[in-house]
């Protein structure tokens, strides 16, 4: 069963523009990782954010946490071609279980 | 620091057969962690080990099993294998068990099965 649920389940944009994927998830979590995937190969970690915070950053990345709503978004901003993945959410629920959602295929046009 | 190794990188077996994939873990992470990746159901977790014991395990039927040596080196296997067993078999370590750490993936094994 899947935890999570992103959206949008694709997303289109411009070289420069902003790109927002939001992750909304059922139960209480431990804390919630975002992952990119190119073309099927492995996934990158981007950044865990752990239940007890509500914002963080790296580089062009922001993620923010909503445990009342129970969601997550991640921001990519002056986003590059090389953007161009698919971005999951993992929920961990059960200490190193982690329960992804169905992911964002992203594409960004030069 | 190398990160997370898989092995073989691609498979292709037959309906019947079973196979053994590889993981190495990034140096000093004791916890591994597989899922399996298809179109349909997208991913999903298989079980995780630490310490060479398994600490959780995911819906999947007793024919996927696996195991974790004392370098913290894993492999899974998975007996008479179906064509619904195809599939991206991803491996994750992470430092400790528990949730606590990031787990980082490697670049996953894709099993054929015909």
């Amino acid at each position: 069963s899947q935890q999570g649920e992103e959206d949008p389940q694709a997303l289109s944009i411009q070289e420069g523009e902003n790109a927002t994927m939001n992750c909304s998830y059922k139960t209480s979590i431990n804390n919630l990782q975002w992952y990119r995937q190119n073309s099927g190969r492995g996934l990158v970690h981007l950044i865990l954010i752990r239940s007890n915070e509500r914002e963080k950053h790296s580089g062009r990345l922001r993620v923010t946490l909503d445990t009342s709503k129970k969601s997550s978004s991640l921001l990519i901003t002056a986003s590059r071609a090389a953007d161009t993945a698919s971005y999951f959410c993992a929920t961990d629920v059960e200490g190193g279980k982690l329960i992804f959602g169905q992911g964002t295929e992203l594409s960004v046009k030069p | 620091k190398a990160g997370v190794t898989q092995t073989p990188r691609y498979l292709i077996k037959t309906r019947g057969q079973q196979v053994t994939l590889s993981c190495s873990p990034i140096s000093g992470h004791r916890s591994v962690s597989w899922y399996q990746q298809t179109p349909g159901q997208g991913l999903q977790f298989l079980f995780e080990y630490f310490s060479e014991t398994q600490r959780n395990k995911g819906n999947f039927p007793g024919r996927f099993s696996g195991r974790q040596f004392s370098n913290s080196r894993s492999e899974m296997n998975v007996s008479t294998l179906e064509l619904g067993d195809s599939a991206l078999y991803l491996c994750a370590s992470s430092l400790e068990s528990g949730g606590i750490n990031e787990q980082f993936f490697g670049p996953g094994t894709r099993l054929t099965v015909l």
